[in-house]
């Protein structure tokens, strides 16, 4: 049973336009939802991450929009640009404590950002 | 610093044979996490070490899988014997504290099984 269910599963923006990447998630005890950016051939990366008290974080061009009624949580890239062509992937997991790191991810979508 | 590393960065292997694989975490990170990826899936939990105790072992497949973390440094996942299925990346992150902060993880060690 997955989870954490992420769409679409590869998306193709030109660059400047705007990436819109979606997850949903059926864990009510979920309490931080970190998105993780990685590179072919790289690990994952920390991207952004938010927590339910806030609908949304922004830091530069990507921002974190969270919905906790509906169980759903976004990222947008603003601006996208070919550098961002990476795999992105939404995640959960309980704060506090050791389940923290169990972190339950999204299938990811593959970004491709034309020049 | 250095950071999360992983060897072998791949290994093809037949099925029934052993394989290894090693994970050197961040210098002074308590925590020490394997993660799976099969193709094209979502990457798995597979468990979770504080220093050299593990924490959290329920994301393991099954039997097959044995992972140690003597001392509390550098961990090890032996797969024996391996079967088709268990072809994917395998991931090992780290963090510092428990239970807050960033998980960095490494390059991951893609597995073949033939």
């Amino acid at each position: 049973q997955q989870q954490v269910k992420q769409s679409p599963q590869s998306l193709i923006v030109q660059k400047g336009g705007i990436s819109i990447i979606n997850c949903a998630y059926e864990n009510t005890a979920f309490d931080y939802f970190p998105w993780y950016q990685q590179f072919p051939g790289k690990g994952p990366a920390l991207l952004i991450a938010i927590r339910p008290d806030v609908s949304e974080k922004k830091e530069g061009r990507f921002t974190i929009s969270f919905n906790k009624s509906a169980k759903q949580f976004s990222l947008h890239i603003m601006d996208s640009q070919p550098g961002d062509s990476a795999t992105y992937f939404c995640a959960a997991s309980r704060e506090g404590g050791t389940s923290y790191g169990k972190l339950t991810f999204g299938q990811g979508t593959i970004l491709t950002v034309h020049p | 610093e250095a950071g999360v590393t992983q060897f072998p960065s791949h290994s093809v292997i037949e099925k029934g044979q052993t394989v290894t694989l090693r994970c050197d975490p961040i210098s002074g990170h308590d925590n020490l996490y394997w993660y799976r990826r099969v193709m094209g899936k979502e990457i798995k939990f597979l468990l979770h070490f504080v220093k050299e105790s593990k924490q959290d072992e329920s994301g393991m497949p099954n039997n097959r899988f044995l992972a140690e973390r003597t001392g509390g440094t550098y961990s090890t996942l032996k797969v024996q014997p391996a079967e088709l299925e268990d072809s994917g990346v395998y991931f090992c992150a780290s963090s510092q504290a428990t239970g807050v902060g960033e998980l960095f993880f490494g390059e991951g060690s893609r597995l073949t099984v033939l």
